[in-house]
């Protein structure tokens, strides 16, 4: 069974950037059939799809966080990433790993809170 | 991309059944047999009990169902237990390799 486990800072000052790191286990990126994603959950609320990358390093961003992002992906480190630039108080969210093998996102991490502030 | 709509809240007592809707538009819900339902307990990471409108992942009991008609997905729970309180969102593929969730609804049992 994969597991996803998300790694980062917890505190991020404004203007900075948020660098996350998803480290998969029980499973290896290369091998195909899933996208490898990220999810937020900001303090109380919804859920907010964020983009996925496959192990080729094709990547596909939510519309409205695509200028500031960037997922990359280490196979052999089974890791894939997430970098979000010029980070605000509003993307104070729990970040989460989740994999999707077209049949919803199936395997989640257990999140991790990022905190925007200085 | 705006979220889908969902109810804030419902509740049922035990053994009942509780209905949540899930509404998008064409581009999402309406386009695609891709809408998938997860349940979120406080403090956990949301868990996928239903994809493709209508199935359930191996472990799901057959007390959760799911239905779709134009751009609104429904999410059935029969035979409510106290475990089932939680809050549940959905989701659909919304083109061009886009997700979106919905707002998300808290089931109370009463």
């Amino acid at each position: 069974q994969v597991q996803l486990q998300e790694s980062g800072p917890g505190l991020v000052k404004p203007s900075q950037t948020l660098s996350l790191t998803c480290t998969v286990s029980g499973g290896s990126i290369s091998s195909g059939g899933y996208y490898w994603s990220w999810i937020r959950q900001h303090p109380g609320k919804g859920l907010e799809w964020i983009g996925y990358i496959y192990y080729s390093g094709s990547t596909y961003y939510n519309p409205s966080l695509k200028s500031r992002l960037t997922i990359s992906v280490d196979t052999s480190k089974n890791q894939f990433s997430l970098k979000l630039s010029s980070v605000t108080a509003a993307d104070t969210a729990v970040y989460y790993c989740a994999t999707n093998g077209g049949e919803g996102f199936d395997y989640w991490g257990q999140g991790t809170l990022v905190t925007v502030s200085s | 991309q705006s979220a889908l709509t969902q109810p804030p809240s419902a509740s049922g007592s035990p053994g009942q059944s509780v209905t949540i809707s899930c509404t998008g538009t064409s581009s999402d819900v309406g386009g695609y047999n891709y809408v998938a339902w997860y349940q979120q307990h406080p403090g956990k990471a949301p868990k996928l009990i239903i994809y493709e409108v209508n199935k359930r992942p191996s472990g799901v009991p057959d007390r959760f169902s799911g239905s779709k008609s134009g751009n609104t997905a429904s999410l059935t729970v029969s035979g409510l237990q106290a475990e089932d309180e939680a809050d549940y969102y959905c989701s659909s593929f919304a083109g061009s390799n886009a997700y979106v969730f919905g707002t998300g609804t808290k089931v109370t049992i009463l």
